[in-house]
């Protein structure tokens, strides 16, 4: 199994600002994949990341307003730029090792 | 293309009732299915998946490909079984995550 540390846990940010949010896996997996989830509704992915490239990014999702980094195997960070209050949702890190793991999720409100 | 439906997006029964979470699904090669539970304040984690066949926390599931369904159901709902179940399936690499059904079990 695969254990995720994600941080932070929540935030409370000003719209206009960014938020950069990381991602630790406790081993190394080639592909980590970024969610939102808003309160009690499904999981959008936004973009799979890959080490030693760009990210893949899903439909309705930018890489200017979403960039991702993935410097190694374990880690990864998103990062929420430009906020507005319509950006306010949980997001998470997600990895896949015979099934998926989850991270704890950071729940973001912009205001 | 691949996709996950579920049909309920809120599913209230009395404790001890019997509770069924319908999942139906559209794949073209022979998918692998899962459902994955997340309790309040607490992360996404999987429940169960098809290709081991077990009963967790009461809960089975069975995969029918005639119906391309994969309902989840358990015969007496307990109180802590409210939750939000997510239905998915995989090609190997990419996890398709249904809408989701929230399960409230009444006292």
């Amino acid at each position: 199994s695969a254990v995720i540390s994600q941080k932070p846990s929540r935030d409370i940010c000003q719209r206009g600002t960014s938020l950069t949010i990381q991602c630790q896996v406790d081993s190394q997996v080639t592909m980590m994949f970024w969610y939102r989830q808003q309160p009690g509704q499904s999981l959008t992915l936004i973009a799979t990341a890959n080490q030693g490239s760009e990210a893949t990014y899903e439909s309705g999702f930018v890489i200017d307003k979403f960039p991702i980094s993935r410097p190694n195997l374990t880690f990864s960070t998103l990062t929420v730029s430009n906020m507005s209050p319509e950006d306010s949702s949980i997001y998470l890190c997600s990895v896949v090792q015979n099934e998926a793991f989850f991270g704890q999720g950071t729940r973001l409100t912009v205001v | 293309a691949q996709r996950v439906t579920q049909p309920e997006k809120l599913l209230s029964v009395f404790k001890g009732a019997p509770v069924e979470l319908k999942c139906n699904y559209s794949y073209s090669g022979s998918p692998e299915l899962f459902w994955y539970v997340q309790y309040s304040r607490q992360r996404l984690q999987l429940l169960l998946r098809h290709i081991s066949r077990e009963s967790i926390k009461g809960f089975t599931a069975d995969l029918n490909k005639g119906e391309t369904s994969f309902h989840l159901k358990k015969p007496f709902a307990q109180e802590e079984d409210s939750a939000m179940y997510y239905c998915a399936l995989t090609d190997g690499q990419n996890f398709v995550f249904g809408p989701g059904t929230r399960l409230s079990v009444l006292p």
